[in-house]
């Protein structure tokens, strides 16, 4: 069945240190794309999406590229800052059902 | 716009017991979906309703049930509570098949 990987974490950096989260997947036909983001105490917030191929999701200096050759869509960000602190969530919409499959979650910390 | 709500916030049960969690999604949006974050478990899709009716479920026993109301809105409904059912809640809803918008959740604790 469908699935997402995500590396494990939890991942400390330093503040404006560059950020990659690996996401990797595996579906069946053609899936919308999604990472969301979970500030401690607070619910889940869509951070970007992509919904084709080669598509670029962006939102607060974040990006991911759907790759379809790779079955990848990592999460990157230029320059951390504390704030940034969270748990990610690496998740896939199947077109048949729009149920979200998700990743386990990476918590990532971010050191001043 | 408002976002999706979700009531209560807290829901403290005892084992056995039922519990009724409430979801009312964005305005406009028709797609609601309910999902379990327990701890050390991830998330887990639970139910969704479109347009009243249930579409899909995920692998969770029948005393997981809900429903969802003309005006869109959605109750989820447990019963016989067990112990492992002590999770964070999460209400979502979608327009279209689109990005699904999360509420805040409701904790639900069984003690």
């Amino acid at each position: 069945g469908d699935s997402v990987t995500q590396m494990e974490g939890p991942v400390t950096l330093s503040e404006e240190a560059f950020l990659t989260i690996n996401c990797t997947y595996t579906a069946t036909g053609y899936p919308s794309l999604f990472w969301y983001v979970q500030y401690p105490g607070e619910g889940l917030q869509l951070l970007l999406k992509a919904t084709k191929a080669d598509d670029k999701g962006s939102n607060k200096g974040f990006e991911a590229t759907y790759r379809k050759e790779t079955t990848s869509f990592h999460l990157e960000k230029g320059s951390v800052q504390v704030s940034d602190s969270a748990v990610y969530f690496c998740a896939l919409s199947p077109r048949s059902n729009y149920q979200l499959i998700w990743g386990a979650g990476t918590k990532l910390i971010i050191k001043p | 716009e408002a976002g999706v709500t979700q009531s209560p916030t807290h829901l403290i049960k005892t084992r056995g017991q039922q519990a009724t969690l409430r979801c009312s999604p964005i305005s406009g949006h028709t797609s609601v979906y309910w999902y379990q974050q327990a701890l050390g478990l991830g998330l887990q899709f639970l139910l969704w309703y479109d347009e009243g009716e249930e579409r899909n479920r995920g692998n969770f026993p029948p005393r997981f049930s809900g429903r969802q109301f003309p005006n869109y809105s959605s109750e989820l409904n447990v019963n016989a509570l067990e112990l492992e059912d002590s999770a964070l809640y999460l209400c979502a809803s979608s327009s279209g098949g689109e990005a699904q918008f999360f509420g805040p959740g409701t904790r639900l604790t069984v003690l």
